[in-house]
């Protein structure tokens, strides 16, 4: 079975521009989280999806955003980036979203210039 | 909402010798502690988790101890090797939104 897909694997961009992340789920694998993840702050919870809808949302601002396909697919948009914006995307995903083990992505590694 | 706290944030271990990380939870209707290890430029993989109704899980050289009354769960491994060096995460599930919160990670050098 694969793992959790996410592309791009890496980016730059500059200062201003926006970013869209792709995650693909494990197969059978409804739920679809995102985490940042910076030296100082560890892993940070961005926001979960299941069944196309967002469950939960962590404390990040309204340039963060996010959301799910039929077939489970998510994406998040990061707009107006910043240089703070600079961080690995960690996508993570588990069959539904109670008590489950959630299995991650290899990331995306953002770098804003 | 849960709060994990983790410590200690960073760990050096000489081979063979045990390691210890200690979290703490703030939500008592936590009920899922799974502890994850990303060795450098990976991703995070889940290594044990327990649930509320277990006191104590084991896994070859690695278990997992929790206490509900105090509200803290720790992991140990045992015999440790090189390969062991990796940021280890724990985190909570936390009761009713379902989501999963870590730990700020303990970096575990593991000195040959």
């Amino acid at each position: 079975k694969a793992g959790v897909t996410q592309t791009p694997r890496y980016l730059i961009k500059t200062r201003g521009q926006q970013v869209t992340l792709s995650c693909s789920p494990i197969s059978g694998h409804r739920s679809v989280s995102w985490y940042q993840q910076t030296p100082g702050q560890g892993l940070q919870f961005l926001f979960e999806y299941f069944s196309e809808t967002q469950r939960n949302k962590g404390n990040f601002p309204g340039r963060f955003s996010g959301r799910q396909f039929s077939n489970s697919r998510s994406e998040m948009n990061v707009s107006t980036l910043e240089l703070g914006d600079s961080a690995l995307y960690l996508c993570a995903s588990r069959p539904g979203v109670s008590g489950n083990t959630i299995y991650f992505g290899e990331g995306s590694w953002l770098t804003v210039v | 909402g849960e709060n994990v706290e983790q410590h200690p944030s960073t760990l050096s271990v000489q081979e063979g010798d045990s390691a210890v990380i200690k979290c703490t939870y703030s939500d008592s209707a936590s009920n899922y502690f799974p502890w994850y290890k990303q060795e450098l430029g990976k991703r995070p993989q889940l290594i044990i988790d327990i649930r509320s109704n277990v006191g104590e899980k084991k896994d070859q050289r690695i278990a997992v101890t929790l206490n509900k009354t105090a509200k803290h769960f720790s992991l140990h491994i045992t015999e440790t090797q090189p390969e062991d060096s990796a940021v280890y995460f724990c985190a909570g599930l936390q009761g009713g939104s379902e989501k999963l919160v870590f730990g700020k990670g303990t970096k575990l050098t593991v000195n040959p």
